[in-house]
């Protein structure tokens, strides 16, 4: 039972350079969220999706671009790098929040912009 | 401003020692998690809890909807323990599928 699975784990990247990051679940969750994780901070939400072709702004949402054309994938853009998005970016999933389910996160994908 | 707070942001135990980690939030909520979170790794729901008291293993959650407050206990602690505890909520009135977290609790057990 792999889970929440995102790739890559690490990337280095230059700044205006793109990426895309995966993250791929197999419990058939509609709820699927990206999170970027900061020194000091909580986990923000930057876009999230409530089901196959649907995506929706979170907190932090500039400079990100998402998709979602399989219910078992969401992808996470950057188009323009920047070095403001040095981060650890988490992927996680579940069925509706709050209603007695727990949430499921991926083991962390780790950016660096140079 | 923090929504959810957590006390204290960091503590040293010693192994067997009894632990307690508080949370308080502000707002409405309809759940309220407990997160696990070891260095270099990924995180881990421990408990969601919306009521009551839920026990597993030697954690224990407690949640009083009408203090706003939440605690996670470890009996007997172990070097094993050593993680960020993150508390989490899901509140009324915010946007579908959103989670307000807490900045973490970083503990750390000695042998």
């Amino acid at each position: 039972n792999a889970g929440v699975t995102q790739t890559p784990k690490f990337r280095v990247l230059k700044t205006g350079q793109s990426m895309t990051l995966l993250c791929a679940q197999d419990m058939n969750h509609e709820y699927m969220y990206w999170y970027r994780q900061d020194p000091g901070m909580g986990l923000r939400l930057i876009h999230y999706s409530v089901g196959e072709g649907t995506t929706a702004k979170g907190e932090v949402p500039d400079g990100y671009n998402v998709s979602r054309l399989k219910k078992q994938n969401f992808l996470l853009g950057l188009e323009s790098a920047a070095p403001s998005q040095t981060s650890v970016y988490f992927c996680a999933s579940s069925e509706l929040p709050g209603s007695g389910n727990t949430i499921y996160f991926g083991e962390g994908s780790w950016l660096t912009v140079v | 401003k923090n929504e959810v707070e957590q006390s204290p942001q960091n503590l040293t135990a010693q192994e067997g020692e009894f632990i307690t980690i508080n949370c308080s939030y502000s707002v409405g909520i309809s759940a309220l998690h407990w997160l696990q979170q070891h260095p270099g790794g990924g995180i881990v729901s421990l408990f969601m809890l919306s009521s009551g008291k839920k026990k597993h293993g030697r954690l224990i959650a407690t949640i009083n909807i009408q203090e706003k407050h939440s605690s996670l206990h470890i009996t007997a602690s172990h070097p094993r323990d050593s993680a960020v505890y993150i508390c989490a909520v899901s509140y009324y009135g915010g946007s579908q599928g959103n989670l307000i977290f807490g900045k973490g609790t970083k503990l750390s057990v000695k042998p």
